[in-house]
């Protein structure tokens, strides 16, 4: 089965300082790959997607993500946090149920920004 | 873009009512819908999956009977939650894909959260 697993539950930095939020992931095939961000009482935004294609993935909001098959690994970075990267992230995995492939999601990183 | 709406957003009612969350396509047909439940904090669990005119596909845990999921048009999926009781408090979040091609993306709502007071 897909499944993926966010190494920290909560990640602090301070403002302007790099962003680094960790995610393996586990898979018997080829996988696809989201990183997705939830703001408080809010649905989901994708971020980005690695789908076989380059693996470094150029998201929305500076933030970028590579896909290293040997680690099985897909962290997600930025270089500069700002305030209002505060959220939930989420990495997501695509799975295999009866053929309908629902995305399977990680349990989440929260990360804070500190002024 | 492909935008999902979900309906209502917040709702709140007394225990033993039963609850509809609706969810809606607006710029494109949904062969295929989920749903996800979110407990505070936690991630999200995929409750169920369905296609357009057929019966929905249930996750281990998930009663059937106490969350009836109708797919009938390509643009409309409803989650009911019969007999809702407070451990039924949760954030249900849908999410619709424009086949059963993994190659779609899976586009979100904004979520309902349900307080069963």
């Amino acid at each position: 089965a897909q499944s993926v697993t966010q190494l920290d539950s909560h990640v602090s930095v301070s403002e302007g300082t790099p962003v680094l939020l960790r995610c393996n992931y586990s898979s018997s095939y080829s996988p696809s790959l989201f990183w997705y961000v939830q703001h408080p009482n809010k649905g989901l935004q994708l971020l980005l997607k690695y789908t076989s294609a380059a693996t470094l993935v150029k998201g929305i909001n500076g933030f970028e993500a590579e896909f290293k098959k040997s680690e099985t690994s897909f962290h997600l970075t930025k270089p500069s946090a700002h305030m209002s990267d505060a959220a939930e992230y989420f990495c997501v995995v695509r799975g295999f149920n009866s053929g309908n492939t629902p995305l399977v999601f990680g349990k989440g990183t929260r990360l804070s920004v500190i002024a | 873009g492909a935008v999902v709406s979900q309906h209502p957003s917040w709702v709140i009612c007394k225990s033993g009512t039963s609850v509809k969350i609706e969810c809606r396509s607006l710029d494109f047909q949904a062969t295929t819908m989920f749903w996800y439940r979110q407990f505070p904090k936690q991630s999200l669990m995929l409750m169920a999956t369905s296609n357009e005119g057929s019966k929905a596909t249930y996750e281990q845990g998930v009663e059937k009977d106490k969350f009836l999921i109708n797919h009938a048009s390509l643009t409309l999926s409803t989650l009911t939650v019969t007999s809702a009781h407070p451990e039924d408090s949760s954030f249900y979040i849908c999410s619709a894909r424009e086949s059963q091609s993994s190659n779609q993306p899976q586009h979100f709502g904004d979520g309902t959260r349900l307080s069963i007071l």
